[in-house]
């Protein structure tokens, strides 16, 4: 496998499951990010990590859980959702520390996720 | 105030054709990166090309070219003799400082016609 994958690519769950969504990255990355992306609204960032520390919450409610063991993956646990939380889930990874450069950062295909 | 705005929510274009995609931005931190990403119905985020705030030189990568005018704040993507797989949302999206957070726009869907 080569670059970021996510799974599961389609998530059904009701409002009272727990679920959790993985992402791997065998890209060599030190960081590693979870976005959300609704209909019509750009990407908002969720959460990053840089050398399997959290560095940033943005805000995200506490039904949404990350976790990173280590820097090659990273989870988003999911617990009593709501609708409006029914979205894509996109992870993504790059190289944190570098001060030139591009240093973009590598997207999976997205987990989409449907709250009923 | 929105970091990064792109106006244009659809624009269509002739397959062969080029085609430019509006982002502006706003920062005061002088250093800077400006993405351009595509995502076809998939799903998946590509990367396309970079510009940093210091760079002399338009960012060129094959068919994509950046037209960087730093005074105006603008970036706009220019996508010459157009295929049909590139239909898709493109999104500029911006990092400040040394920072790794990347602010994406809201995008625009490209379509290309045959």
């Amino acid at each position: 496998e080569t670059g970021v994958t996510q799974t599961p690519r389609h998530l059904v769950m009701g409002m009272t499951n727990k679920k959790s969504l993985k992402c791997e990255q065998h890209l060599g990355h030190n960081a590693m990010y979870w976005y959300k992306q609704s209909a019509k609204k750009p990407l908002e960032l969720m959460f990053v990590y840089n050398f399997k520390e959290q560095t940033e919450n943005n805000s995200v409610p506490s039904r949404f859980s990350p976790e990173c063991p280590n820097s090659s993956h990273l989870f988003l646990h999911l617990h009593t959702l709501q609708p409006e939380d029914s979205a894509l889930y996109l992870c993504a990874s790059s190289q944190a520390g570098r001060t030139s450069g591009d240093n973009e950062q590598f997207f999976g295909p997205g987990t989409r996720l449907t709250v009923l | 105030a929105q970091k990064i705005t792109q106006t244009q929510p659809g624009m269509f274009v002739q397959e062969k054709e080029a085609v430019t995609l509006d982002c502006t931005y706003d920062t005061s931190d002088p250093s800077y990166g400006l993405f351009w990403y595509k995502q076809p119905s998939s799903g998946e985020m590509i990367f396309l090309i970079y510009q940093g705030s210091y760079d002399q030189q338009n960012a060129t990568e094959g068919r994509y070219s950046l037209n960087f005018q730093k005074a105006r704040k603008s970036a706009n993507l220019v996508i010459s003799a157009s295929q049909l797989g590139d239909s898709a949302m493109y999104f500029c999206a911006m990092r400040e400082g040394s920072g790794s957070r990347l602010t994406f726009g809201e995008g625009t869907q490209l379509t290309v016609n045959p």
